[in-house]
């Protein structure tokens, strides 16, 4: 199986921050690599695909980028709607494997 | 707007067998695996596994024995069965549509998710 290693597994920032978290394949697994915001008690959703390309309705604010096998989720000026845990997932093969999550809460 | 709606029974003991149903409102059913996710609490996120409109479905290994999954297309449905819990089966089960081309294989819409769980 894949391994998915996300860091950090929470921080604490302020409304306005730029956010980076990070997510390293123990594989090449191309751009096969996706993020999601979940909040407590709901579905998670998604944010960005294929390493770097937005979901439909996501605000722009939101970037993944990736280097290798690390990969990145940027969020570049941090708003109150924000304050949920994010989490990757690879896409390159099954099984279909997670990241850890990131808790963002509020500094 | 795709809608997955979920539903199951518990709280359930050890060496019962959990039963979760989930309904697609919205669009075809068709197309698509669809997909069951487990978060055990304080845990990362588990795929379990998935069927398509054609009942052909992929599991996770490390639950494969243990795991059923069905799909009734006139009603737009599947559902899971895992037998023999534990409670390391408790979690939050999720389930979610997956796209069938590389390029789509991510999970783009998800049911709420019922917390099941698994005690003595």
């Amino acid at each position: 199986d894949i391994q998915m290693t996300q860091s950090p597994s929470s921080l604490s920032a302020s409304v306005g921050d730029r956010v980076t978290i990070t997510c390293r394949a123990s594989q090449s697994i191309s751009h096969y690599l996706n993020w999601y915001q979940h909040k407590p008690g709901k579905a998670p959703n998604l944010l960005i695909f294929a390493a770097s390309t937005l979901q439909r309705g996501v605000p722009s604010r939101f970037s993944g980028s990736r280097s290798g096998t690390d990969f990145t989720l940027t969020i570049s000026s941090l708003q109150p709607e924000d304050f949920a845990t994010y989490f990757c997932q690879q896409n390159y093969n099954s099984p279909w494997t997670f990241g850890q999550g990131t808790n963002v809460e509020i500094k | 707007q795709v809608q997955l709606q979920q539903w199951g029974a518990g709280p359930l003991k050890p060496s019962e067998t959990l039963s979760l149903t989930c309904a697609v409102n919205g669009e075809s059913f068709s197309g698509y695996f669809w997909s069951w996710l487990r978060q055990p609490p304080g845990k990362g996120m588990e795929w379990i596994g998935e069927i398509n409109h054609d009942g052909i479905t992929n599991y996770n290994p490390s639950l494969k024995s243990r795991v059923t999954t069905s799909v009734d297309t006139t009603r737009k449905r599947f559902s899971l069965r895992l037998s023999d819990v534990t409670a390391a089966d408790t979690a939050v089960y999720y389930c979610a549509r997956r796209g069938i081309v590389p390029a789509n294989y991510f999970f783009d819409y998800w049911g709420q998710g019922p917390l099941v769980t698994v005690s003595s």
